[in-house]
């Protein structure tokens, strides 16, 4: 199964913006790259998701290298409420189904 | 739309017994999941379902069963209840799984813990 690798933990000061790295050097050309994020005791949630352009939603932005082989995920002015786990997965293409990691630990400060 | 719903919120369990972990869904979803998470750790796939009469394993499956007789429901049972099966239950449903994927839909989750 192609595999990502995230930072452990991540710190942001509250309204300023936060790029969350994710390097995925084995994905495959089918491989679309999702990420979501799971608030303390809540179940995850989607955030967002890409094949090959960046793309934008209303939670965030997802930037994706030329090559593939990286991805950012970008909030633009974090809040409190955006502290929690990021995951970043790879799905639909050589794998069937959302394999999650670890993930990076936000934490926001005021 | 109440999205995905799981009872009960939280349990304890004695070892050796049995119980069921209800899941709901009201989007029309094909696809849903069930998911165990232990603590500090992602998320891994137990079961998942793409349709009413048609289940398949994931990655842990062993000590579990599951049932799909509806589009809305998806029962996890637990038979024979062990300590290794403390963790938190989280129940999922997208619409297809298809190239790229939808994105899944995630309830609350079930805190279980066996004693």
């Amino acid at each position: 199964d192609a595999k990502t690798t995230q930072p452990n933990s991540m710190e942001s000061n509250e309204e300023e913006p936060v790029h969350l790295p994710c390097n995925h050097s084995t994905i495959s050309g089918t491989d679309y790259i999702h990420w979501y994020r799971q608030l303390p005791s809540q179940g995850p949630e989607y955030v967002i998701h890409g094949l090959t352009s960046n793309v934008n939603n209303r939670m965030a932005s997802l930037a994706i290298a030329e090559d593939r082989k990286s991805s950012t995920l970008i909030l633009h002015r974090a809040t409190l409420r955006d502290a929690a786990v990021y995951y970043c997965i790879l799905y639909g293409g050589s794998q069937g189904n959302l394999i999650f990691g670890k993930g990076t630990k936000l934490s926001v400060k005021p | 739309n109440a999205g995905v719903t799981q009872t009960p919120k939280f349990r304890i369990l004695k070892i050796g017994q049995s119980m069921t972990l209800q899941c709901t869904q009201d989007m029309n979803h094909n696809y849903m999941y069930w998911y165990r998470q232990d603590p500090g750790m992602g998320l891994k796939l137990i079961y998942y379902s793409v349709g009413a009469g048609i289940t398949d394993k994931g990655e842990v499956p062993n000590g579990y069963n599951v049932s799909r007789s509806t589009t809305e429901d998806f029962p996890l049972r637990l038979e024979l209840a062990a300590p290794s099966q403390t963790s938190v239950y989280f129940c999922a449903s997208s619409y297809t799984r298809g190239t790229g994927g939808r994105e899944q839909y995630f309830g609350p989750g079930t805190r279980l813990t066996v004693t």
